[in-house]
């Protein structure tokens, strides 16, 4: 069982369209990231949230953390096929620098 | 800045054999970690480093798993005996507390 769970574990949509993932757990954790990761290559940051409620936005991504430091989603507007790949929430106790890592979410974005 | 490089970039190797996994970290990050990533359990952390001293291991395997950072700018992970369980792609990450976390191209290693 993954501390982190995400869903959906596979989405494959068409250019244009939105979609949401969700990371959720039952711990707290004093911030938490989301990743991006290109086959044969490693995850790359996308963004830390450490306040619960917190909202970030990267172009057309929009990163949120739950006000119980819970869970997050992640929502992507307009995808095109450059945002296909593995998404990756992380999260870090106050245990220090270690990261558990939820389950992914492979999106294909369909042109 | 070339990030965190790892070699080699791909591994085979038969069973039983010692293998070593290489990595260098940005210069300037203070902690490196080293993770494993399959596709049934996703990735897993494995031991991480602060300052150069190890500070948690409980996610190493067995005591085939060995792993070590004589200086700041090199860590070995090393597996001895090689089991085909031991197939995964490796990563090593580094970090520093303004940029955050950093990952390497990874060392995909296959034991036959």
């Amino acid at each position: 069982t993954q501390l982190l769970e995400q869903s959906p574990q596979f989405l494959s949509i068409q250019e244009g369209e939105n979609l949401t993932v969700y990371c959720n757990s039952s711990s707290v954790f004093s911030s938490l990231q989301w990743y991006r990761q290109e086959p044969g290559e490693g995850p790359v940051l996308l963004v830390t949230v450490v306040t619960g409620g917190e909202v970030k936005k990267l172009k057309r991504l929009t990163f949120q953390f739950g006000d119980a430091r819970k869970d997050s989603s992640l929502h992507i507007t307009a995808a095109q096929p450059g945002d296909t790949g593995l998404y990756l929430c992380a999260g870090a106790r106050n245990a220090g620098n270690m990261l558990t890592f939820g389950g992914g979410t492979r999106l294909m974005v369909k042109p | 800045d070339a990030g965190v490089i790892q070699s080699p970039r791909h591994e085979v190797t038969e069973m039983g054999q010692e293998v070593t996994l290489r990595c260098k970290p940005i210069s300037g990050h203070n902690s490196l970690f080293w993770y494993r990533q399959t596709m049934m359990r996703g990735l897993e952390l494995l031991i991480y480093f602060n300052n150069n001293v190890p500070i948690d291991d409980s996610g190493m395997p067995e005591d085939r798993f060995s792993a070590k950072m004589p200086n700041a700018s090199f860590s070995t992970l090393k597996i001895q005996p090689s089991e085909p369980r031991d197939s995964a792609v490796y990563f090593c990450a580094s970090k520093s507390a303004v940029y955050g976390y950093t990952f390497g191209s990874g060392t995909r290693l296959t034991v036959v």
